[in-house]
């Protein structure tokens, strides 16, 4: 059964700072990796969508990395702003679903 | 549609009572999800459709729970004789097909409490 965990669970940074969150997953035999953006009360916005065959994809201030083989997956946030402010979820499609992990609570203090 | 709706974004009802959670999704969609996310949990899978049909129903909690689409578009979940711990907020979600590629588009989730 796959299982994803996020690390860590929440993180609290000035504006301007670079910062990193990290995904793992237990079985490598997945289709690809999706990382989301939730705000409160509101649903899941696609961040950034990861093939099994891609090493990382970009876009604007956001790079996710992943490395199927050792089952890990990192986004990292480039100049982080207030608006960033949101839970960020790692989700990696196997079958016939995504699996979600936890999720990490992030803010951007101004 | 421009994006995935849900409705009602909100329902409270009473413990015993049945209730019926709508999705229409992204025009053109094939694919349609139901998860199921409580508080201070991550999102746990309920039920995938492709077209019509559901090949996977292994996220469905009890028999309570069933869903159902037609005509490939909206979809509706209903929860039979809702219990206290089915409250939670119910996403939908829709994507193009069925390949490695497909984003998942989602919807804003009916927040469910059952009293």
């Amino acid at each position: 059964k796959q299982e994803v965990t996020q690390i860590p669970a929440a993180l609290s940074v000035p504006e301007g700072e670079n910062l990193v969150l990290n995904c793992s997953f237990t079985d490598s035999a997945i289709y690809n990796l999706q990382w989301f953006r939730q705000d409160p009360g509101k649903g899941l916005t696609s961040l950034l969508l990861i093939q099994s065959s891609q090493r990382e994809q970009t876009s604007g201030r956001l790079n996710a990395s992943l490395d199927k083989s050792s089952g890990r997956s990192t986004l990292y946030i480039a100049a982080s702003q207030p608006g960033d402010s949101a839970t960020y979820l790692c989700a990696v499609k196997g079958g016939n679903k995504l699996v979600f992990g936890a999720g990490t609570i992030l803010r951007v203090k101004s | 549609g421009a994006g995935v709706s849900q409705s009602p974004s909100n329902k409270v009802t009473e413990k015993g009572k049945d209730v019926e959670l709508r999705c229409d999704p992204i025009s053109g969609h094939t694919a349609l999800y139901w998860y199921r996310q409580s508080l201070g949990q991550g999102l746990e899978f309920l039920i995938y459709f492709q077209g019509n049909s559901a090949p996977d129903k292994s996220g469905l909690p009890s028999d309570r729970f069933s869903a159902e689409r037609t005509g490939g578009s909206v979809s509706t979940l209903t929860i039979q004789r809702t219990q206290q711990e089915d409250s939670a907020v119910y996403l939908c979600a829709s994507s193009l097909g069925w390949t490695e590629v497909e984003k998942l588009f989602f919807g804003s989730g009916t927040q469910l409490s059952v009293l």
